[in-house]
């Protein structure tokens, strides 16, 4: 089993759309939590960090349930500009130090 | 530009030969790490240091591959008898931990895209 699953898509959702994604992570140990996004051919950038209470940025609203070991993402009133891979990210503290662990990703195209 | 920066940005080379990749990471972080991403994947951790000290190995950095950061500050990548399996973009990333927070965030350079043929 992967550390880190994500549906990869991709989803296509018109403009204005409500998209969710979903992750489950396997190590319980899991210690921070965190969404970044990737466009085509260029680096990950931090998205948002998850928290146990949720937390929203904007149009993007990230939750964790701990019991379930599942993350998640809303994003709401979709725009063209969110087109890009979605990454959920764990780090766990043990043989691979405090690394990234990272998903496939999921990949949103938002078409007009 | 006050991110992480890499250098080279593309490089192509022919089995068989060594490359070496720079990373110079946002000022003041302490940690710097090594990733790779092949097409349709995340990226995969390969090393990280703390300062000049490598605290981590990944079971992927086979004995061709080695990195340093002697001073604490610039990392180098450098892979030995490329072979066309290590064609991948490979990413730096430098944090400040612990920070303001307790959470390593980490950012990304733009990554070196290494193509072996």
């Amino acid at each position: 089993r992967k550390e880190v699953e994500q549906d990869p898509g991709p989803f296509n959702v018109p403009e204005g759309a409500t998209v969710a994604f979903n992750c489950t992570y396997s190590n319980s140990a899991s210690q921070s939590f965190f969404w970044y996004r990737q466009d085509c051919r260029k680096e990950p950038k931090l998205l948002m960090s998850v928290y146990s209470s949720g937390n929203e940025d904007g149009r993007f609203t990230a939750q964790l349930n701990r019991a379930s070991q599942y993350i998640s993402l809303l994003i709401r009133d979709s725009k063209l500009s969110d087109s890009a891979t979605y990454l959920c990210v764990v780090t766990i503290v043990g043989e691979a130090g405090t690394a990234l662990i990272f998903g496939k990703g999921t990949t949103l195209s938002v078409s007009s | 530009d006050t991110g992480v920066s890499q250098n080279p940005r593309h490089k192509i080379t022919k089995r068989g030969q060594n490359v070496t990749f720079r990373c110079d990471p946002i000022s003041e972080h302490n940690r710097l790490y090594w990733y790779r991403q092949t097409l349709g994947q995340g990226p995969e951790f390969l090393t990280y240091f703390q300062n000049e000290a490598q605290l981590e190995k990944s079971r992927l950095l086979s004995d061709r591959f080695s990195a340093e950061r002697p001073k604490g500050s610039f990392s180098t990548l450098e892979i030995q008898r490329t072979e066309q399996g290590d064609s991948a973009m490979y990413l730096c990333a430098s944090s400040l931990f612990p920070g303001q927070s307790l959470v390593d965030t980490q950012y990304f350079g733009p990554g070196t895209r290494l193509t072996v043929l």
